[in-house]
């Protein structure tokens, strides 16, 4: 039910692009995106909904299949203040939403 | 306060006492859900209050767990007979009625059993 995210860690320069996979097994209402730094709790990001929608905020956006039950975020040109531990978040009933196990980003100078 | 407030911040007790680790959500959000972050680990979904509703109890890891929400409003995740391997960062958040909604999170209660 967990849905799996990929890679479980990455490690970029500054500028680097990157992307962060987040699959379900199971059909999708919607799918959130968060980010966590060390210490602190989850910022939210953005929600995509049905419908192949793409959604930006910032460098960071994000496309969500929902046939595949897919989505993927992809942060271009990253900066320093990128870093952290990226969380997706499926809705598939009941409005209950279940996290990823996360994706660790560094960002290097 | 505007965001979602969660109390202690820390606390640290023997191994068999019984905790109780209270949120305080943002004023108007109907949904409020308990989730459990061990170190370095993801976010473990444990309860989700969703207005009079009753709760979806089933991420509950044991029955020594068990959480209320009095008037709609402040919930109170207790642990009964506590576990070394209780301990972890508990979080809560609250949205407003939840379909498509931003979670707004807590700092989270660092739970320590000694």
């Amino acid at each position: 039910q967990q849905p799996v995210q990929s890679p479980q860690a990455v490690i970029l320069r500054e500028g680097e692009d990157a992307v962060i996979n987040c699959s379900s097994s199971k059909a999708l209402y919607s799918v959130h995106w968060y980010r966590q730094k060390h210490g602190e709790a989850p910022v939210f990001l953005m929600i995509l909904l049905k419908g192949g929608e793409q959604k930006g905020h910032e460098k960071i956006s994000a496309s969500f299949n929902e046939k595949k039950q897919q989505s993927s975020l992809y942060l271009t040109a990253s900066q320093l203040s990128y870093s952290g531990t990226y969380f997706c978040g499926v809705e598939s009933s009941a409005s209950k939403i279940i996290f990823g196990s996360g994706t660790r980003l560094s960002i290097r100078p | 306060g505007a965001g979602v407030s969660q109390s202690p911040s820390n606390k640290v007790t023997e191994k068999g006492k019984d905790v109780e680790l209270r949120c305080d959500p943002i004023s108007g959000h109907t949904a409020l859900y308990w989730y459990r972050q061990s170190l370095g680990q993801g976010l473990e979904f444990l309860i989700y209050f969703q207005g009079n509703s009753a709760p979806d109890k089933s991420g509950l890891p044991s029955d020594r767990f068990s959480a209320e929400r009095t008037g709609g409003s402040v919930s109170t995740l207790t642990i009964q007979r506590t576990q070394q391997e209780d301990s972890a960062v508990y979080l809560c958040a609250s949205s407003f009625y939840s379909d498509n909604q931003p979670q707004h999170f807590g700092d989270g209660t660092r739970l320590s059993i000694l």
